[in-house]
């Protein structure tokens, strides 16, 4: 399967701002979605793992959630702050545990 | 904390073999808790996983590089590589080294898929 992301956003500081993840076959709730914050020239960071778990360090800004009726993930960040500017990767797998990335959603901060 | 460091050539030729190197500290890759992976990102694109392993012998590869890959284990040195033959230049891109836990019920253990640390990630080049 594929997962499918808008290829950019933007949004002033202090709003919120949602970043989707669609797939395109099986169900959504099947394999855990996590999402990856990659700023410039640094490796990713995990900010949501197992749909909606925040790792710790994770501000609680940040959010996700899944829809099984548009078959999607959902990122959420509230309070947007400069520093929340980045490209913002999911991720899932498949029952044989191949990995799969979105292509990744590029947040600016207006 | 575990730190993982990648290592290898920054430039190859197509057509050549590419071998790279994740060097692990402050934790074992025997762990059991603990799966290893390797993923690149093309400069400019998306992440791509290449593939993942458990101390066990168990190893997942992208099926689309499968024919092409190995990855392998030296416990003594507490690192692993990745091996990519005839590389193209399609193959040129950061390659990053990762740590993924592993959920274990009993006996059964299972790959969660998510990567909680990551090395720095090394550039690679495949010339003409």
């Amino acid at each position: 399967f594929m997962l499918s992301q808008a290829h950019s956003v933007s949004e002033s500081p202090g709003k919120t701002v949602t970043i989707s993840c669609a797939r395109n076959s099986g169900s959504i709730a099947s394999n855990y979605v996590q999402w990856y914050q990659q700023r410039p020239g640094s490796s990713p960071i995990n900010v949501i793992h197992e749909d909606n778990q925040r790792p710790s360090g994770i501000p609680d800004r940040f959010s996700g959630s899944i829809d099984k009726s548009s078959n999607s993930a959902s990122l959420t960040i509230s309070g947007l702050a400069p520093e929340d500017e980045a490209d913002y990767y999911c991720q899932s797998y498949d029952n044989y545990n191949r990995v799969i990335f979105g292509g990744g959603t590029r947040l600016t901060v207006l | 904390q575990v730190h993982l460091h990648e290592s290898g050539p920054r430039q190859v030729k197509a057509s050549e073999t590419l071998s790279l190197t994740c060097s692990v500290s402050g934790g074992s890759i025997t762990s059991k808790d603990h799966s290893w992976a390797w993923i690149r990102q093309p400069p400019g694109k998306s992440l791509e996983w290449v593939g993942s392993f458990y101390y066990s012998g168990h190893t997942y590869y992208n099926t689309s590089l499968q024919s092409r890959l190995s990855i392998s284990v030296d416990t003594s040195k507490n690192e692993f590589s990745l091996t990519v033959t005839s590389v193209t230049a399609a193959d040129t891109g950061m390659y990053f080294c990762a740590k993924s836990p592993i959920h274990c019920v009993g006996d059964n253990c299972y790959f969660r898929n998510l990567f909680d640390s990551w090395g720095q990630g090394t550039l690679v080049t495949v010339s003409s």
